[in-house]
């Protein structure tokens, strides 16, 4: 059982480009999240996806979009990749229950650097 | 006002013995979710155990139980009988109602040596 996968383990970009952030799971899980985490800090919510087809701005979304593909995919793009956007960034998915009992589970983590 | 806050930046305990890191939070929510989550050097993180405000009992998941104290709002996480894969940072996230939406907000962490 995979749980949440993220791809590209690492990425370097220099200012200006653009990525996308690939995140799959495999939980059958409603909901998905992007966070970003910076150095000595817990983690910032970014986007997140309630259910397929829905999207909704967390405490950070500026520079970034997202795109919940299907259930089990939701990607995080950089149009134009800022040196502000250098972080780790997670994804996270959580089945849908009562509603502040719901477990986020994360994947690995993508470190991304922006030069 | 900071929702989450961990005041221990860096903690050092020694194997086998127990330890306590703490976590406050701030909300008028009467309706809200606290979780404790591991990040070892690898980066991953890990859920380790939740309380619910509405729970009587504290909660415990094997060695990690969570001292729930609602009037004084705070929810410590205590290891129990330390373990040297128990050096990580250590997370306390909330859920609140009131926000309308499933996302945590995190404390800054706490980093946890456990020495030989």
């Amino acid at each position: 059982n995979a749980g949440v996968t993220q791809t590209p383990k690492f990425q370097v970009l220099k200012t200006g480009q653009s990525m996308t952030l690939q995140c799959a799971q495999d939980m059958n899980h409603n909901s998905m999240y992007w966070y970003r985490q910076d150095p000595g800090m817990g983690l910032r919510l970014i986007y997140y996806s309630a259910s397929e087809g829905t999207t909704d701005k967390g405490e950070v979304p500026n520079g970034y979009n997202v795109s919940r593909l299907n259930k089990r995919e939701f990607s995080l793009r950089l149009e134009s990749a800022a040196p502000s956007q250098t972080s780790v960034y997670f994804c996270a998915s959580s089945e849908t229950r009562v509603w502040y009992q719901e477990t986020q589970y994360f994947g690995p983590g993508t470190r991304l650097l922006v030069l | 006002a900071q929702k989450i806050t961990q005041t221990q930046p860096g903690m050092f305990v020694q194997e086998k013995e127990a330890v306590t890191l703490d976590c406050t939070y701030d909300t008028s929510d009467p309706s809200y979710g606290l979780f404790w989550y591991k990040q070892p050097s690898s980066g991953e993180m890990i859920f380790l155990i939740y309380q619910g405000s509405y729970d009587q009992q504290n909660a415990t998941e094997g060695r990690y139980s969570l001292n729930f104290q609602k009037a004084r709002k705070s929810a410590n996480l205590v290891i129990s009988a330390s373990q040297l894969g128990d050096s990580a940072m250590y997370f306390c996230a909330m859920r609140e109602l009131s926000t309308g939406r499933r996302a945590l907000t995190f404390g800054s962490g706490t980093r946890l040596q456990v020495q030989p």
